[in-house]
């Protein structure tokens, strides 16, 4: 039983440039949720999907973010613009519908 | 929105020893999650207890509800140095398709 995966696991990135994250849920997870996490704090949910549908997306900090899961399968995070604001670390986690979220590793953002 | 908050906000203690932090919430729930996080690394799921729990047990970890008070509290008995991590609780948001807050969690470092 292979774990959520995420892709790259570090990014270092310039003001100004767009950078794409990937993140492979657990195969049989329908749920699949995107977080962000600063330091010394915890997660702060973003976005989900449920198969393919991104049903809520009101919590993305701002129109700079945007995800989609084509087919319902991976699902990949973009941010335009980067700003310093944006270093954080970005999870990805995945679930059964109600069940347990199961997380990724994570990507370290670190825009200079 | 962050609903939980863990206390303490840090707690160092020896090998051998035993270590409870605690987490309150502001709304009703029907489960709450304990997570794991090893520095910079993504978060492990320790335990999950529904709302007509009042304890749980998984190995070393012992979890307590009271939903009239609204809190929780993690055991970690007999402490080893390989459970120096933060540690979060998570409720589920009902507004956002079951994405979890969490609090800002208690750093537990052991000491050989």
């Amino acid at each position: 039983d292979t774990g959520v995966s995420q892709d790259p696991r570090h990014k270092i990135t310039k003001r100004g440039q767009n950078v794409t994250f990937r993140c492979d849920p657990i195969s049989e997870h329908n749920r699949l949720y995107w977080y962000r996490q600063t330091l010394g704090q915890g997660p702060e949910f973003l976005t989900y999907f449920q198969n393919e549908a991104q049903l809520e997306k009101s919590r993305l900090l701002s129109d700079r973010f945007s995800a989609e899961r084509p087919k319902g399968s991976f699902s990949t995070l973009e941010i335009q613009r980067t700003e310093q604001g944006d270093s954080a670390m970005y999870l990805c986690a995945s679930s059964k519908i109600t069940d347990t979220q199961y997380f990724g590793p994570g990507t370290r953002l670190t825009v200079l | 929105s962050q609903q939980g908050e863990e206390d303490p906000q840090a707690l160092s203690i020896q090998e051998g020893e035993n270590a409870t932090m605690n987490c309150s919430y502001k709304t009703s729930i029907n489960n709450l999650q304990w997570y794991r996080q090893n520095s910079g690394r993504g978060l492990v799921h320790l335990i999950l207890i529904r709302s007509n729990e009042r304890e749980k047990h998984s190995g070393r970890l012992r979890v307590t509800l009271d939903t009239s008070k609204k809190s929780s509290s993690l055991l970690i008995t007999a402490s080893r140095a390989a459970d120096t991590a933060s540690y979060f609780c998570a409720t589920p948001a009902w507004d956002s398709g079951y994405a979890l807050n969490f609090g800002k969690g208690t750093s537990l470092l052991v000491t050989p």
